[in-house]
């Protein structure tokens, strides 16, 4: 079974520019969650999406959006891009949602970095 | 609110030497779930275990062991015979009925195994 696949892997963007990120779960896998990792923050939940509707969010302002659609394929959107936006995007897909009792799967990140 | 303290942030071994990783965390959840990720420097997290709080049967996986007590909230792993291989960002992270999928992170413990 093919993994978490992330595209792109790696992009430069300007400030005030936006962006967006792609992510194919695995197969079966109906929810997709998406995470930020900085050296400076550490590793934090931006939102989840199970049957293409948001099920969780985390403390990010509304300049992070996400959606997922009904092949279960996530993408997230970041506009107005800031320098401290740089990082490395994590999405991770589950079979479950609701207990969080199933483990999540990473796929190998979008590193953007905002100049 | 969740917490997860990885208080070591750096360890370094030499190769064969056993290393224990330690990860304390606080929920209010009376159900909940451990785990455990490697992050390679690729970047990739890697799922290692999940842990349900209602089971504390500890579990051994090879040359990786993991000792999970409620008593003093912690859920430490143990590699045996370390290898080269094992250089990594280890992370522990909790989730519960409360949150979901949503993972909450330690801060990670940079483990680097020298020949």
């Amino acid at each position: 079974k093919a993994g978490v696949t992330q595209t792109p892997r790696y992009l430069i963007k300007t400030r005030g520019q936006q962006v967006t990120l792609s992510c194919s779960p695995i197969s079966g896998h109906r929810s997709v969650s998406w995470y930020q990792q900085t050296p400076g923050q550490g590793l934090q939940f931006l939102f989840e999406y199970f049957s293409e509707t948001q099920r969780n969010k985390g403390n990010f302002p509304g300049r992070f959006s996400g959606r997922q659609f009904s092949n279960s394929r996530s993408e997230m959107n970041v506009s107005t891009l800031e320098l401290g936006d740089s990082a490395l995007y994590l999405c991770a897909s589950s079979l479950d949602r609701t207990s969080g009792s199933y483990e999540q799967y990473f796929g190998p990140g979008t590193r953007l970095t905002v100049t | 609110a969740q917490k997860v303290t990885q208080a070591q942030t750096e360890i370094s071994v030499v190769e064969k030497e056993d290393v224990t990783l330690d990860c304390v965390y606080e929920t209010r959840d009376t159900t909940y779930y451990l785990f455990w990720y490697k992050q390679p420097p690729s970047g990739e997290l890697v799922f290692l275990i999940r842990r349900n709080s209602f089971d504390e049967q500890n579990e051994i996986s090879g040359r990786y062991s993991w000792n999970f007590q409620k008593s003093t909230s912690s859920f430490n792993f143990t590699i045996t015979a370390s290898q080269v291989v094992d250089s990594a960002v280890y992370f522990c992270a909790l989730s519960g009925e409360t949150s979901g999928s949503r993972l909450t992170f330690g801060e990670g413990t940079q483990l680097t195994v020298n020949p």
